[in-house]
């Protein structure tokens, strides 16, 4: 099975840097997804680990550990429309069945 | 592409009564995802479909809910008969392979009074 663990919300400043924490336990790990859901709104892919390392896209960047089965979301220089839901997803092994999990999701408000 | 089409934007039915929720994923993905979002338990898969087979239904909560995917262009889910702890959005997401970034609907947001 999978555990994913990912605080529920956070309040950040604009311009400021904020980090979103995401750790896991599973059985069978691949990779590591982060979306960003707006309210009302579907989910949007933002980035997908398989290596451990930090790849920056941007403003954003996210980091994994496999070892540690731990996996962070950076937010520098927050904007008012960075304000939403970030969830992080486990990706199982390719073969077989298995499903893609999400956590909960982190609600985050950015402040003026 | 326009993306991936969810029907209804919005439902509210009385409880007992027949929903249908209908998808159109992205031409030329393989995989469709069915998922239920409410505030307690957050984004649960129900059931995903490979080329137009379900692979997975351990989601689904239980006989009240089915899905089909007659075609690759067109998927249902089907609640009979609907009670009030249905109420949730409900979107359906399309990938290329299983473990692919998934392209979301923009959802049914189901109201069971």
């Amino acid at each position: 099975g999978q555990n994913i663990d990912q605080p529920t919300e956070m309040t950040a400043t604009e311009g400021a840097i904020v980090q979103i924490n995401c750790t896991y336990q599973t059985s069978g790990f691949n990779g590591l997804f982060w979306y960003q859901q707006h309210a009302g709104e579907a989910p949007t892919f933002l980035s997908y680990n398989v290596l451990d390392g930090l790849e920056e896209k941007g403003r954003f960047s996210s980091f994994l550990s496999r070892s540690k089965g731990y996996s962070y979301l950076l937010l520098k220089e927050l904007q008012m429309k960075d304000s939403a839901s970030y969830l992080c997803a486990v990706a199982p092994r390719s073969g077989g069945y298995q499903k893609v999990t999400f956590g909960i999701g982190t609600k985050l408000q950015v402040i003026p | 592409d326009a993306g991936v089409i969810q029907s209804p934007r919005h439902e509210v039915t009385e409880m007992g009564q027949e929903v249908t929720l209908r998808c159109k994923p992205i031409s030329g993905h393989d995989y469709l995802f069915w998922y239920r979002q409410t505030m307690m338990r957050g984004l649960e898969l129900l059931i995903y479909f490979n080329n137009n087979v379900p692979i997975d239904d351990s989601g689904m909560p239980e006989d009240r809910f089915s899905a089909k995917m007659p075609n690759a262009s067109f998927s249902t889910l089907k609640i009979q008969p609907s009670e009030p702890r249905d109420s949730a959005v409900y979107f359906c997401a399309s990938s290329v392979g299983r473990v692919n970034e998934q392209f979301f609907g923009p959802g049914t947001r189901l109201t069971v009074l």
